[in-house]
């Protein structure tokens, strides 16, 4: 079984509907991210947490809401999905400063 | 603010030679630095990382240069396998972990 789950791994949606991306960890990690990964772009942060009542924006944070339900459960909202949002969104979890990050497989969405 | 860049999109190289991969960032701040792999349809993984009071770590096949001086990291790999295919991203770590936006590294037969 992966340490780190996204569900779904894809997903077609129409604009202006609200989506939920979800993530749940079973490495025990403290620190929890969410990831968007556009060709040429590279992954760019969208919103981190270090614990249960941590939230913290990332460089793209603009659009999307996350909730920290428990330690090992993080998702990402869209709550009015627009094409340019459509993407590869990463989830990813690490215990500390100074040591990796582990990374989900990744969810594949598409607004039309 | 901080970024972390690759200096090419594209690198080919011929199976079995060695792969320099190279990465720049402009955080000071960062004290840690990772690389990762990410094969097609797969999330990022990691190889190798290094703290920034060192200046070169290895692993098995593949060696990370640190420069703080430039503010540049390289990622070597030896003996370059078809398997060896895939995007390579460096990152910086503080508090959060920002990532370059890749090479593609090709691996000609």
């Amino acid at each position: 079984d992966a340490d780190v789950t996204q569900t779904p791994r894809n997903r077609i949606t129409k604009t202006g509907k609200r989506i939920m991306l979800e993530c749940s960890q079973t490495k025990g990690h403290d620190r929890m991210y969410w990831y968007r990964q556009d060709p040429g772009l590279g992954l760019r942060l969208i919103y981190y947490s270090f614990d249960v009542k941590d939230i913290n924006k990332g460089e793209i944070s603009d659009g999307y809401s996350v909730s920290r339900q428990a330690q090992a459960k993080f998702s990402l909202s869209l709550e009015s999905a627009i094409p340019n949002q459509t993407a590869l969104y990463f989830c990813a979890t690490s215990d500390g400063i100074g040591t990796e990050a582990f990374f989900g497989q990744g969810t594949r969405l598409t607004v039309v | 603010g901080e970024s972390v860049g690759l200096h090419l999109p594209t690198l080919s190289v011929q199976e079995g030679d060695n792969s320099i991969i190279n990465c720049a960032y402009s955080n000071s701040a960062s004290d840690y630095f990772i690389w990762y792999k990410q094969e097609s349809g797969k999330g990022p993984q990691f190889i190798i990382d290094i703290r920034s009071n060192m200046d070169k770590r290895q692993g098995q096949r593949v060696t990370v240069l640190l420069n703080k001086t430039v503010k540049h990291l390289s990622l070597q790999i030896a003996a370059t396998q078809p398997g060896d295919s895939a995007v390579y991203f460096c990152a910086g770590r503080d508090d959060k972990i920002i990532f370059g936006k890749g090479t593609r590294l090709h691996i000609l037969p």
